[in-house]
């Protein structure tokens, strides 16, 4: 089944820098890759999502990276604020032999602080 | 437009009780699951279902039944509560189609003493 590794585990920056977050998947048949912010104490809230037939997708200061060769995906985000402090959980999914939706099989999380 | 439900918000179960977490969705979505979260361990998948009447288990099923007689309906059971089954519950739907976005409850926090 799919595995999917997210690093690294806590970041923290200042507010203003960059922030990265890596995950690596090993099923080749994932085609689809959700990120989901969770703040403490809520649900966890998609905020950005890319597809096998895309390389990189915007969203104002966010943007996620899909490298389908090495199988890894990124989310960037840029000039970071306090509101972005959180925990950030990447996903995979896949198309089931049939046609049906494959489950989402997230990473173990990333718990970003911002520094003001 | 409620989304996606979930009751009860917070339970406490003494060990070998038996319960059921409810989730409903009003969005006529197909695809329902069920996740638990514990710390450090992400978001683990337990049983889903890809329509009424069908269900399969995810990565974590043991100690869990679930049942889908309506689109809307996907309740969680434990049968006999254990202190290792003390986590955060979510319940996500989605639409049964490929890259199709899954949009999650607001959880159930379960201790079990």
């Amino acid at each position: 089944g799919e595995n999917v590794e997210q690093h690294p585990s806590t970041l923290s920056v200042q507010e203003g820098d960059s922030a990265v977050i890596k995950c690596t998947y090993s099923d080749s048949a994932s085609n689809y890759f959700p990120w989901y912010k969770q703040e403490l104490g809520k649900r966890p809230q998609l905020i950005i999502d890319i597809r096998s037939n895309v390389g990189e997708k915007k969203d104002q200061r966010i943007a996620v990276t899909l490298n389908k060769t090495a199988k890894h995906f990124s989310l960037h985000i840029t000039e970071t604020q306090p509101e972005d402090s959180a925990v950030y959980f990447c996903a995979a999914s896949y198309m089931n032999y049939g046609g049906s939706q494959g489950n989402l099989i997230f990473g173990k999380g990333t718990k970003l602080s911002v520094k003001p | 437009n409620a989304g996606v439900t979930q009751t009860p918000k917070f339970q406490v179960l003494k060990t070998g009780q038996s319960m059921t977490l409810q989730c409903a969705q009003d969005m006529n979505h197909e695809y329902m699951s069920w996740y638990r979260q514990d710390p450090g361990m992400g978001l683990r998948l337990i049983h889903y279902s890809v329509g009424a009447g069908i269900t399969d288990q995810g990565e974590v099923p043991n100690g869990y039944n679930v049942s889908r007689s309506t689109t809307e309906d996907f309740p969680l059971r434990l049968l006999s509560a254990a202190p290792s089954q003390t986590s955060v519950y979510f319940c996500a739907s989605s639409q049964r189609q490929q890259g199709a976005r899954a949009f999650f409850g607001q959880g159930t926090r379960l201790t079990v003493v």
